[in-house]
């Protein structure tokens, strides 16, 4: 057990939704990485929030969005969904980054199917 | 794009040692080496990591060649709950680095 949850585990929703997945880091964690891992894609970096703030980006597509609230648990905003989109979102916790040596945890994961 | 180059498999007799190779040619002197693994479709496993200097913990030992442009992790004594995807990555320790993951190597551990 990493000690970071997502939540749902299990996501079935249709082309055109929105849907919202929720990540807690481990405890003192301030930072949080999002990740999404298709099958033709692989495991592909998304956002990544600190302390409430966003600190870089990847291959995240417009219709997709999201925050860290102030306590420190983060949300993705998927929107306008399609088929494509349907995959392993995965996100993972640090602690202070640039301090040390920074190593990622990761939770279980969601995995969502848009039909 | 990965920096790194891994055999897509490998086949592992339990009980013995499985010896993953990792070719980083290109890792830059500030560049650490990391290694997570993928069981099915579960979250990424952080495993170990290591700069220049050889590295054991708990679950492996990572070897790292001197001129730091290949590297082997070392699982001591394989069980099939080790068959996974094993990512090396290599990255600098900054507060903005995500990890690019290649395509691995699929480890199967067979009794």
């Amino acid at each position: 057990d990493s000690g970071v949850t997502q939540t749902p585990k299990h996501l079935i929703t249709a082309t055109g939704q929105r849907v919202t997945l929720r990540c807690s880091p481990r405890s003192g964690d301030l930072s949080v990485y999002w990740y999404q891992q298709s099958l033709d894609q692989g495991l592909q970096f998304l956002i990544q929030y600190y302390n409430g703030e966003e600190r870089a980006k990847g291959n995240i597509l417009e219709r997709f969005s999201a925050q860290q609230f102030p306590d420190l648990h983060s949300e993705l905003n998927l929107s306008s969904l399609e088929l494509g989109d349907s995959a392993l979102y995965f996100c993972a916790s640090t602690s202070s980054p640039g301090h040390g040596q920074e190593t990622q945890y990761f939770g279980p994961g969601t995995r969502l199917l848009v039909l | 794009d990965a920096k790194t180059t891994q055999p897509p498999s490998m086949d592992c007799a339990e009980g013995r040692a499985a010896n993953l190779p990792c070719n980083h040619s290109t890792i830059s002197g500030n560049e650490y080496v990391y290694w997570y693994r993928q069981i099915h479709s579960q979250g990424p496993q952080y495993i170990i990591h290591g700069l220049k200097n050889n590295e054991t913990n708990e679950m492996a030992s990572l070897i790292i060649t001197e001129d730091r442009k290949s590297s082997t992790l070392i699982l001591p004594h394989a069980t099939l709950r080790d068959t996974a995807v094993y990512y090396c990555i290599v990255r600098v320790n900054s507060g903005n680095t995500p990890l690019v993951f290649g395509k691995g190597t699929r480890l199967s551990v067979i009794a």
